[in-house]
């Protein structure tokens, strides 16, 4: 109930095309969905976030969408540029107060955006 | 505005023995987690402080133990190391308990790479 499911583990797009990443999630609890950008050999960087109030969120060439009642959501990247080849990682996390937030992360997904 | 820093960058020790990584939480977060990111793998939770007490903890066995200091910085001490130990570590920080929708937000430092030999 704790594991959060992510697809595809690699994609490969042309630069210009819009890779989507999906993930599922079980525990109904969760109310924050980030997601990560990871290069090889740094830390995670936070990319965007979406809590369950809305369906879709927009921040520059980065869209989230969100469906509550299959307890899935996805990122899209539009416009994918060879500068955003990296690991994608979707997690999930709840808080209620005083409780830990830890996050929940999918496997990953390696994007490779060749030029 | 300081991001979340680690020390030190790479580590190399054998089986059996101990070591200390340290992170340095980003400016105003009071909270300090860590993480246990295996090659290939999505990094998993080990345990959280706040307030210099640990606030949850994930599926990891006594011998991964933490500290949090007064300045909101934090170590992870892994005492008799194994072979699966080896990882990178990553430490993040965010501002639990403010109230705001921030809250949830935790920025990562860029780890530590451990090799157990």
């Amino acid at each position: 109930q704790q594991q959060v499911k992510q697809s595809p583990q690699s994609l490969i797009v042309q630069k210009g095309g819009i890779p989507i990443i999906n993930c599922a999630y079980e525990n109904t609890a969760f109310d924050y969905f980030p997601w990560y950008q990871q290069f090889p050999g740094k830390g995670p960087a936070l990319l965007i976030a979406i809590r369950p109030d809305v369906s879709e969120k927009k921040e520059g060439r980065f869209t989230i969408s969100f469906n509550k009642s299959a307890k899935q959501f996805s990122l899209h990247i539009m416009d994918s540029q060879p500068g955003d080849s990296a690991t994608y990682f979707c997690a999930a996390s709840t808080y209620y107060g005083g409780a830990t937030n830890k996050l929940i992360f999918g496997t990953g997904t390696l994007l490779a955006v060749q030029p | 505005e300081t991001g979340v820093t680690q020390s030190p960058t790479h580590l190399i020790k054998t089986r059996g023995q101990q070591v200390t990584l340290r992170c340095s939480s980003q400016s105003g977060h009071n909270t300090v987690s860590w993480y246990q990111q295996a090659l290939g793998q999505g990094p998993q939770f080990i345990f959280q402080y706040y307030r210099e007490e640990e606030n949850g903890r994930g599926n990891f066995p006594p011998r991964f133990s933490g500290l949090q200091f007064p300045n909101y910085s934090s170590e992870l001490n892994v005492n008799a190391l194994e072979l699966d130990d080896s990882a990178l570590y990553l430490c993040a920080s965010n501002p639990l308990g403010g109230g705001t929708t921030s809250y949830n937000e935790q920025f990562f430092g860029p780890g530590t790479r451990l090799t157990v030999l």
